[in-house]
């Protein structure tokens, strides 16, 4: 299984919602991460988990919540979030200790949020 | 900082034409160096990779060389087709060890016209 999947594709959530994304692996790595990316932009990075451990957080705003439950899993708890929320939210993994990252990240497909 | 500019799009061009998509890059390390690719509505896909000077990284028609002298890694495929249209993004890391960070380019959309 080489692949990262990502739930839903698509959520439209109002600004007083709480909701949560979802992202599995299987493929043994033990980074995971999550990004933000707006139209026509590169990904931003939001949060780094590596071996079920929380290693950055790029100041993301605290409406964000990253979880890991374990290795093969990370959420993202959303909640009171604003309409500039709104992008596609990517989650991705790697080997953490590949030296400079020579197979680089396998993405999901996305999660395409809406903020009304 | 580490940086990496790629050449402005959207790049508009006929089916079966040549395609060169600049890329060059700033990096205190020795990096390596990604492609990605984001077809529309989709996530990002690693296209091809490379990882030390002169390496060629290739995949589905597409290939870069990682050019330490001039600090680039141009995207380059003979003969494009429609379903190539996507936005392409250059990136690289620069990280030794440990979890690593990509650095991205702006992206490049890619128009090809039947």
């Amino acid at each position: 299984d080489t692949e990262v999947t990502q739930t839903p594709k698509h959520l439209v959530m109002g600004m007083t919602n709480k909701k949560s994304l979802k992202c599995e692996q299987h493929m043994g790595h033990r980074a995971m991460y999550w990004y933000k990316q707006k139209a026509k932009k590169p990904p931003e990075l939001m949060f780094v988990y590596s071996y079920e451990k929380l290693s950055i957080n790029e100041s993301v705003p605290s409406r964000f919540s990253p979880e890991c439950p374990n290795s093969s899993l990370l959420n993202l708890h959303l909640h009171a979030l604003q309409p500039e929320d709104s992008a596609l939210y990517l989650c991705a993994s790697s080997q953490p200790t590949e030296g400079r990252g020579r197979y680089g990240y396998t993405f999901g497909s996305g999660t395409r949020l809406t903020v009304v | 900082g580490d940086s990496v500019t790629q050449m402005e799009g959207p790049v508009t061009l006929s089916e079966e034409a040549f395609l060169t998509i600049n890329c060059t890059y700033t990096a205190t390390g020795y990096p390596s160096l990604f492609w990605y690719v984001q077809y529309p509505g989709e996530g990002l896909q690693l296209l091809l990779k490379a990882t030390k000077a002169d390496d060629k990284g290739s995949n589905k028609g597409f290939e870069a060389t990682y050019r330490k002298e001039t600090t680039s890694f141009h995207l380059e495929k003979g003969s494009v087709q429609v379903s190539d249209s996507a936005v392409y993004f250059c990136a690289l890391s620069d990280h030794p060890m440990g979890n690593y960070q990509l650095i991205w380019g702006a992206g490049t959309k890619l128009i090809i016209k039947p």
